[in-house]
């Protein structure tokens, strides 16, 4: 099992831009969430998704950001324009059931300059 | 609401020291799940244990022991004979039943520095 994937690992990019994050769940994994870790704030439960549908958004900062979830294997975390203040590490985690371990990706380092 | 509270910011020990990282939650849930995740210098979050409300037996696995408590709603976890690989901020988390809808809502962490 090649666990929780993400990429890219690291991005850079200019304020204004988009910037798509990407992740794919461990097979078989109901539950899919999206978190940022920033100093200030800690880790904020952004959205997370059960059999691809999206139950709970309410973390999301704000409508520059967008989560969608198309199939079983695959996530997006889009934020457009993107701006400084979104620099944070994000995390994307799944989970077989409901309360059962959370497993989590590497991360995706985001600077926006 | 859910809220999982780390009051000790940082913690420093000197190698072989026993430390105890404390972490006191609240929910309105009667069913929830407890998790302590590490986080070495790398950044990978890493599972270390999940634990379910109706089962309060203390667990140990290696140098690694957690204490349940629902009486004072707190899921401590010591590390005996520290070592300088331990250094790592360890977070606390909280997936509450049915009203919380599992959501997994970490603590603000504790960063534990072990001195050799």
């Amino acid at each position: 099992d090649a666990g929780v994937i993400q990429s890219p690992r690291h991005e850079v990019t200019e304020m204004g831009q988009e910037v798509t994050l990407r992740c794919k769940p461990i097979s078989g994994h109901d539950y899919l969430f999206w978190y940022r870790q920033t100093m200030m704030r800690g880790l904020e439960l952004l959205i997370y998704f059960n059999n691809n549908v999206p139950i709970d958004d309410s973390g999301m900062p704000e409508d520059r950001f967008s989560a969608k979830m198309p199939n079983a294997s695959f996530s997006t975390l889009k934020i457009q324009p993107s701006e400084p203040r979104d620099s944070a590490v994000y995390f994307c985690a799944s989970s077989l059931r409901a309360g059962y371990g959370y497993t989590f990706g590497s991360g995706t380092r985001l600077t926006v300059v | 609401a859910q809220k999982v509270t780390q009051a000790q910011t940082e913690i420093s020990v000197v190698e072989k020291e026993d430390v105890t990282l404390d972490c006191v939650y609240e929910t309105r849930d009667t069913t929830y799940y407890l998790f302590w995740y590490k986080q070495p210098p790398s950044g990978e979050l890493v599972f270390l244990i999940r634990r379910n409300s109706f089962d309060e037996q203390n667990e140990i696995s290696g140098r690694y022991s957690w204490n349940f408590q629902k009486s004072t709603s707190s899921f401590n976890f010591t590390i005996t004979a520290s070592q300088v690989v331990d250094s790592a901020v360890y977070f606390c988390a909280l997936s509450g039943g049915v009203d919380s809808s599992y959501k997994l809502i970490f603590g603000s962490g504790t960063r534990l520095l072990v001195r050799p």
